[in-house]
């Protein structure tokens, strides 16, 4: 049974860099079928695609995020990371990692993990 | 960036009426579209993909109709798990976006 699990600090201070992990067990991110990604929802805000990962390591970003987003994968540790640097309170939000297959949709998700900017 | 709207923003009914959600994009997207529902501290559930296709164990009162730009999202029943936020999706090229959702809320 696939399972997605999300971890990180929940307190970022504003300006740093915000790093999640995401932890897949039940499949491999080495799968070609599958893309990984996040998705960010502020709070009591709508969802925002952050951006996916493909097991060959390409990535795809949202334009307005891509200078300051990374997203790698680690599989040896079977795992794929976000990476946001300068955050500010704007990037306050529920933070999903989730997996659609290569011409699919998002059916898989974690359960989400709330990061918030504040000093 | 393919733009997403979707309206209502809020929706007000009663259990047992249906509901038709609108879900427009700014360019087509032809029928790579999908719906998400999405519950308090949950993550979302696929509903529907490609448009019109139900995803796996989602009940016959949902259906989603259109291609191109416009396309709708109907319960054609509400009961009362149905209360929730939906969001359209599309993934016809990179970046994906999402709506910003329609409340159906219990009136």
């Amino acid at each position: 049974q696939l399972q997605l699990q999300e971890s990180g600090p929940g307190l970022v201070k504003p300006s740093e860099t915000l790093s999640l992990t995401c932890t897949v067990s039940g499949d491999s991110i080495s799968n070609t079928i599958y893309y990984w990604g996040w998705i960010r929802q502020p709070p009591g805000k709508g969802l925002e695609w952050i951006g996916d990962i493909y097991y060959s390591g390409s990535t795809y970003y949202k334009p307005s995020l891509k200078s300051r987003v990374t997203i790698s994968g680690d599989t040896s540790k079977n795992q794929f990371s976000l990476r946001l640097t300068s955050v500010t309170a704007a990037d306050t939000a529920v933070y999903y990692c989730a997996r659609h297959p290569f011409s699919g949709w998002y059916v898989n998700w974690g359960q989400g993990t709330l990061v918030t900017v504040s000093s | 960036e393919i733009v997403l709207t979707q309206s209502p923003a809020t929706l007000s009914l009663s259990p047992g009426e249906g509901a038709t959600l609108s879900c427009r994009a700014s360019q087509s997207v032809s029928n790579y579209l999908a719906w998400y529902q999405q519950k308090p501290g949950q993550a979302p559930r696929l509903l529907i993909y490609d448009a019109s296709n139900r995803a796996t164990g989602i009940p016959a009162r949902f259906s989603g109709s259109g291609s191109g730009t416009d396309f709708t999202l109907t319960i054609s029943s509400l009961e009362p798990e149905d209360f929730a936020v939906y969001y359209c999706q599309h993934r016809i090229n990179w970046p994906l976006t999402f709506g910003g959702g329609t409340k159906v809320e219990i009136k």
